[in-house]
């Protein structure tokens, strides 16, 4: 069965620090990957996805993330975090025939220090 | 354009009770998807609707069903509320299957 791993259940960084946040998914049929976050009590909010070509891929609020099928990663990254960026970071993915079925991870929870 | 929309935002039950939950996708969009997000069982996924039709089912009992209308629309059911129900059940939408899915802000649902 398809699955995605946070590593990570919380993690604080200082503002303006680099950020990178882990995630990994179980090998499988080609995958389409994604990173949404979430803010209390409200709904998830893509910040980016990956479907096929360039590995690197750019999102909304300064967010990138890299693909490496190698190591079955899909890792998301911020050079410079604002505290605005605390919240809950959700990796889903779904296979390519498995029609709208996201398995997400169990989610990062990052606290932002002023 | 519009998001997602939910409604209601809460909902307060009590066991024995059923609810329904409605859920407008984006204009355009012809694919629904629902989630239960719990604390201890976090995000997971009950099922997609497209062209009205069920594609695709998560591993819940048979207590929560759904529908898709012909405008899109999608309700879902879940009839003897139990304590374990307590959670925010979040819709998507997206043009078709295996498109992006865009999330509206979810119904608290509280099991009392």
């Amino acid at each position: 069965a398809q699955s995605v791993t946070q590593p990570d259940i919380h993690i604080t960084v200082s503002e303006g620090a680099s950020l990178e946040l882990r995630c990994n998914y179980s090998y499988g049929a080609t995958p389409y990957l994604f990173w949404y976050v979430q803010s209390p009590g409200q709904g998830l909010q893509l910040l980016l996805k990956y479907f096929s070509g360039d590995t690197l891929v750019q999102g909304i609020k300064g967010f990138e993330a890299e693909f490496k099928r190698s190591q079955s990663s899909f890792n998301l990254r911020k050079p410079s975090v604002h505290w605005s960026d605390a919240a809950e970071y959700f990796c889903a993915v779904v296979y390519v025939g498995g029609g709208n079925k996201l398995t997400f991870g169990t989610g990062t929870q990052l606290k932002v220090e002023l | 354009k519009a998001g997602v929309t939910q409604t209601p935002r809460y909902l307060i039950k009590t066991r024995g009770q059923q609810v329904t939950l409605s859920c407008s996708p984006i204009s355009g969009h012809r694919s629904v998807s629902w989630y239960q997000q719990t604390p201890g069982q976090g995000l997971q996924f009950l099922f997609e609707y497209f062209s009205e039709t069920q594609r695709n089912k998560g591993n819940f009992p048979g207590r929560f069903s759904g529908r898709q209308f012909s405008n899109s629309r999608s309700e879902m059911n879940v009839s003897t509320l139990e304590l374990g129900d307590s959670a925010l059940y979040l819709c998507a939408s997206s043009s078709v299957p295996s498109d992006t899915q865009y999330f509206g802000p979810g119904t608290r649902l509280t099991v009392l």
